[in-house]
């Protein structure tokens, strides 16, 4: 599975947009680029996923450049309750295929 | 629908003890990974079980052992614990036959502190 590269935290202010980049340089044609987020002591939560195709739900979207180098992961209206670490993975879908978790993005959402 | 669902959620250990940690996955899904996370780290990956068989491993020694029972549940054991095993152990589940995502859902963990 490809790596991913993400700061290592941000800043976004209550009610802004949050914009979390990733680069996966390596991608592979048939790996999917997944976000997830961890907030504290807590296991991490599936946010969202696609192959190339920008993709939108409930909790965020998903732009991801037409060489699929790199994507970012928009939170339209960040609140406080998003406060928590932001995880980048690609990897090819597979029931088999272990995720790997980086060191990811810790979002501080500040009032 | 319950979720993913870990116990203990807190246990401290000393060192050469043996621990088992269990997860009973969510209401569907039939595979189930191990997740050990240390302190400031991402989750590393420690196995899967899938129809009652170990399908993947990560790079962890032969003292991370598991099993998955025939009703899904899954267990974790550490036998001759190391300071260094302490970490919280998440466990994920997920279903081969989901169509598209292949997502995994992770239950809250269990903190094991070794002393």
């Amino acid at each position: 599975d490809a790596k991913t590269t993400q700061p290592p935290s941000m800043d976004c202010a209550e009610g802004r947009a949050a914009n979390l980049p990733c680069n996966h340089s390596t991608i592979s044609g048939n790996e999917y680029v997944y976000w997830y987020r961890q907030i504290h002591s807590q296991g991490p939560q599936y946010i969202i996923h696609g192959l190339k195709n920008n993709e939108t739900n409930e909790m965020a979207s998903l732009i991801i450049t037409e060489d699929r180098k790199s994507s970012t992961l928009i939170l339209p209206h960040a609140t406080l309750r998003d406060t928590a670490v932001y995880y980048c993975i690609v990897r090819v879908i597979s029931n088999f295929n272990k995720f790997y978790f980086g060191s990811g993005t810790k979002l501080n959402v500040k009032p | 629908d319950a979720g993913v669902t870990q116990s203990p959620t807190h246990l401290i250990k000393t060192r050469g003890q043996q621990v088992t940690l269990r997860c009973s996955p969510k209401s569907g899904h039939d595979t189930v990974s191990w997740y050990q996370q240390a302190l400031g780290q991402g989750p590393q990956f420690i196995f899967q079980y899938y129809e009652e068989e170990e399908r993947q491993r990560g790079n962890f020694p032969d003292r991370f052992s598991g099993h998955q029972f025939p009703n899904y549940s899954s267990e974790l054991n550490v036998n001759a614990l190391l300071l260094g095993d302490s970490a919280l152990y998440l466990c994920a589940s997920s279903h081969p036959g989901v169509s598209g995502a292949n997502v995994l859902t992770f239950g809250a963990g269990s903190r094991l502190t070794v002393l």
